[in-house]
């Protein structure tokens, strides 16, 4: 089945410094790609998504310069958290869709911790 | 745009027994319906998906059913077994972006 690549799966950084995070479709090509926050015993909030060769679109309330998304492929989009702070702290998930209007196939998701 | 609820937030039952996870969505529109399984630090999994012309699907233990004129979808798991122990969301979609459920957190005790 599709597989979607997510990396890293942890980290840590320290505030005011940026972390990159890349989502990968491995077996498919996605134009479109979804990224997802999801704080503790919650569900998946959607915030922004990300359009291969054109801007993202981003969810109401999410700061599209703190939250920089990059589709620069087929296969690849990155998520980059700048200037981080500890209230930036979460679990984050990308996904793509095989097809329009189809199932969406998550990556493993990145724990961000912001000391 | 559409608004997903799901019952029960939480959910224990004894191995062997059945569970059922109900949601309900508010956009006539949507046409697809997966349900996803959450295990702790990792991204969703599609267990089991079902689209507007169906009205049930099987997979071994579970089945999820969908009632269009309702706008409601159910997920079942017969023969729970402890590793079936996971947070489950269920989705409604018309167009390419998901909306999720809450969430239903299954305990499933040996």
């Amino acid at each position: 089945g599709a597989v979607v690549s997510q990396h890293p799966s942890r980290v840590i950084c320290k505030s005011g410094t940026s972390v990159k995070i890349e989502c990968r479709s491995l077996d498919f090509q996605a134009t479109t790609m979804f990224w997802y926050r999801q704080f503790p015993k919650q569900s998946l909030m959607l915030m922004a998504t990300s359009n291969e060769g054109s801007k993202a679109t981003y969810e109401q309330g999410v700061e599209k310069d703190k939250f920089l998304i990059n589709h620069a492929s087929l296969t690849l989009s990155t998520l980059t958290v700048t200037s981080a702070h500890p209230e930036d702290s979460s679990f984050y998930i990308c996904s793509a869709p095989v097809y329009r209007d189809t199932e969406a196939f998550f990556g493993q998701g990145t724990r961000l911790t912001v000391v | 745009g559409e608004n997903v609820e799901q019952h029960p937030s939480t959910l224990s039952v004894q191995e062997g027994d059945s569970a059922v996870i109900k949601c309900t969505y508010s956009d006539s529109a949507s046409n697809y319906f997966p349900w996803y399984k959450q295990e702790l630090g990792k991204g969703p999994q599609l267990i089991i998906d079902i689209r507007s012309n169906v009205g049930e699907k099987k997979d071994q233990r579970i089945a999820v059913t969908l009632n269009k004129t309702a706008k409601h979808f159910s997920l079942h798991i017969t023969e729970t077994q402890p590793e079936d122990s996971a947070v489950y969301f269920c989705a409604a979609t018309g167009y390419s972006t998901l909306t999720f459920g809450k969430g239903t957190m299954l305990l499933v005790s040996p």
